[in-house]
Formats: C-alpha cells, structure tokens, sequence
C-alpha cells in the first residue's frame, strides 16, 4: 500500500526566505506524485505535478519540487515566499495503476513579515 | 456549474442524529471521491466511484458511514447515529478518467459539528 509522510506540521519563515516543505512516500510500484494548495477558507487547488520525464517540476506561484526516486521524496521549494503563500500544503501519491489518491498530514507553512 | 459544489456548507447536528452530506461533481467527470478533513490529520480517503462500476469503500471507517451516487452524478454521503468523533470537514473531488492524471478538482467542503 502506498503512503504519504510529511515531516513538518508547521513551517515558520520570514517573506522573501527561501522554503522547503518535506514529503516522503512508499509504495511498492512506480508512483506519481502531487502537490496541493489549501489557502484559508478555500478549496484545494493542485499545485504542480509528477508523472513522469523530468525530475525537477515546476508549479503556479512560483513553487517548484523535485522526485527523488532513491530517497523517495518529492519536496517542494520556493527561493523567496511571499504573505499570500500563507496556507497548508499537501503531498499526495498514487501508485500506477490504483484510483486512489492518498494524502499526507499536511504542512501548515506561515509567512512573517 | 464550473467547479464541485457541495451542500450545506455547515452543519451543526446532536450526537446520534444522521446526516446526508451532498456533492455534485463537475460536468462530465466519471470519478468521484470522499475525503475527510480533520484537525492535524490530513486528508484521510472515504470512498471513491467510478462510472458504474463497484465503489472503492475501503476507506469507510465504521459501518455507520454510507456513501452513494445516483445516475452517474451526484453523490451523497450519509453518517448515520453521528458521534463527536465525526465533527470534520467533509471534502468531495471528482475527476476525468481515462488519462487519468490525478488532479482532483474538490468541493469547498462540508464541515460538521456533532455536539
């Protein structure tokens, strides 16, 4: 079965910091691999995405994140955040061939001035 | 509509009462999903459906927790004899299959509050 383990619940930097938000997953098959967004009071909106070619993907707002297949993670970075990254941020894996796509815990990342 | 709406966006309920929590998936999306939202938990999967065949209810955490989809659209959930346990957000996605890529498309929730 696959799983999804992010190491940080919360995550404090100032504006203009660089950020790196941790994930790690298992599964025994080839996986493909999300990062999503949830700003306060809204939805979840997909942030970038791993299927497949390149290691190194890049999303909106300028996040990117890289798979690293013998560690087995997919973190996400930003060189510089901004206030309006304030939000949670979820990781989240499908192994190939399941329809089911499982979520970490989540990573509460705030933003001080 | 343009994306997934789910209703009632709040609901207050006593412990034992049943509720039905309703999604309605975007336009021509054969695949939808449950996930629930609780604090410092994540998402944790419920139930997912796929055009006709059997749903995935290997999420469910109690027998107490059902889950249907009528026509091929929308879906409502229902917990029944409600505990304070369940108080949570309640989160629908839908999606394309068939090139299936994994980007869900989700609600804005339902949060629930067993008192």
């Amino acid at each position: 079965a696959q799983s999804v383990t992010q190491l940080d619940s919360q995550v404090p930097v100032f504006e203009e910091a660089p950020v790196e938000l941790r994930c790690n997953y298992s599964s025994s098959v080839s996986v493909y691999l999300f990062w999503y967004v949830q700003y306060p009071n809204q939805g979840l909106q997909l942030l970038l995405k791993y299927l497949s070619g390149s290691t190194l993907v890049k999303g909106i707002n300028g996040f990117e994140a890289e798979f690293n297949k013998s560690q087995t993670s997919f973190h996400l970075r930003k060189p510089s955040v901004h206030i309006s990254d304030t939000a949670e941020y979820f990781c989240a894996v499908r192994s190939q061939g399941a329809q089911k796509l499982v979520f970490g815990q989540g990573t509460r990342l705030t933003i001080n001035p | 509509g343009a994306g997934v709406s789910q209703s009632p966006s709040n609901k207050v309920t006593e412990k034992g009462k049943d509720v039905e929590l309703r999604c309605d998936p975007i336009s021509g999306h054969t695949a939808l999903y449950w996930y629930r939202q609780s604090l410092g938990q994540g998402l944790e999967f419920l139930i997912y459906f796929q055009g006709n065949s059997a749903p995935d209810k290997s999420g469910l955490p109690s027998d107490r927790f059902s889950a249907e989809r009528t026509g091929g659209s929308v879906s409502t959930l229902t917990i029944q004899r409600t505990q304070q346990e369940d108080s949570a957000v309640y989160l629908c996605a839908s999606t394309v299959t068939g090139g299936f890529t994994g980007e869900l498309f989700f609600g804005e929730g339902s949060r629930l509050t067993v008192l």
